[in-house]
């Protein structure tokens, strides 16, 4: 079975970094996504990791350890438009997503 | 270039009613997906398309739920008849051919109130 972990809501301030985390325990991987979904909107794509280590894109970064089955997403400089769902998902042996229940970021002034 | 499209945005029905949701992907992209996100959770695959062919309908409830991609294009799902814990909303994506990061393209999706 998909076993997905993340924390259910966190919050933080505008202009500090936050970092949500994810455990997984999957029927095989080939790769962990980051998704962010505003309210009453589809997800969209944040990063992939298919190795182990951290990737950086702009102010998101995202990090892999597979011995772990662990994962984070840091956000920096937060801004007020970050507050969102962050999903994480897991891409199985048959290259479908499993995605976590999501992690809801209040951004406060 | 054109994102997925799905119809209707919205939609309302009675319990033991029937419901039809539409999905329109990205062109070229061979795979299409049908989720189910109900609300405070993550999506839930329902089917997996490649081309006209289904490749995993695991987590589909069959006596209820079904769906096809004729063409290999777009795609109807389908629920009849319909419960209250049906829901949700109803996401589709899609995703290029081979290509890494595989990276799935959603649709704004189908909010389904079911009274």
């Amino acid at each position: 079975g998909q076993n997905i972990d993340q924390p259910t809501e966190m919050t933080a301030t505008e202009g500090a970094i936050v970092q949500i985390n994810c455990t997984y325990q999957t029927s095989g991987f080939n790769g962990l996504f980051w998704y962010q979904q505003h309210a009453g909107e589809a997800p969209t794509f944040l990063s992939y990791n298919v190795l182990d280590g951290l990737e950086e894109k702009g102010r998101f970064s995202s990090f892999l350890s597979r011995s772990k089955g662990y994962s984070y997403l840091l956000l920096k400089e937060l801004q007020m438009k970050d507050s969102a769902s962050y999903l994480c998902a897991v891409l199985d042996s048959g290259y479908a997503l499993n995605f976590g229940k999501g992690t809801s970021l209040l951004v406060t002034p | 270039e054109a994102g997925v499209a799905q119809s209707p945005r919205y939609k309302i029905i009675e319990k033991r009613q029937s419901v039809a949701f539409w999905c329109n992907p990205i062109s070229g992209h061979a795979t299409l997906y049908w989720y189910q996100q109900i609300l405070g959770q993550g999506p839930k695959l329902l089917i997996q398309f490649q081309n006209n062919g289904v490749v995993d309908d695991s987590q589909l409830p069959k006596d209820r739920f079904s769906a096809e991609r004729l063409k290999g294009v777009d795609s109807t799902l389908k629920i009849q008849p319909a419960k209250l814990e049906d829901s949700a909303v109803y996401l589709c994506a899609s995703r290029p051919p081979g290509q890494s990061p595989y990276e799935q393209y959603f649709g704004p999706g189908t909010r389904l109130t079911v009274t």
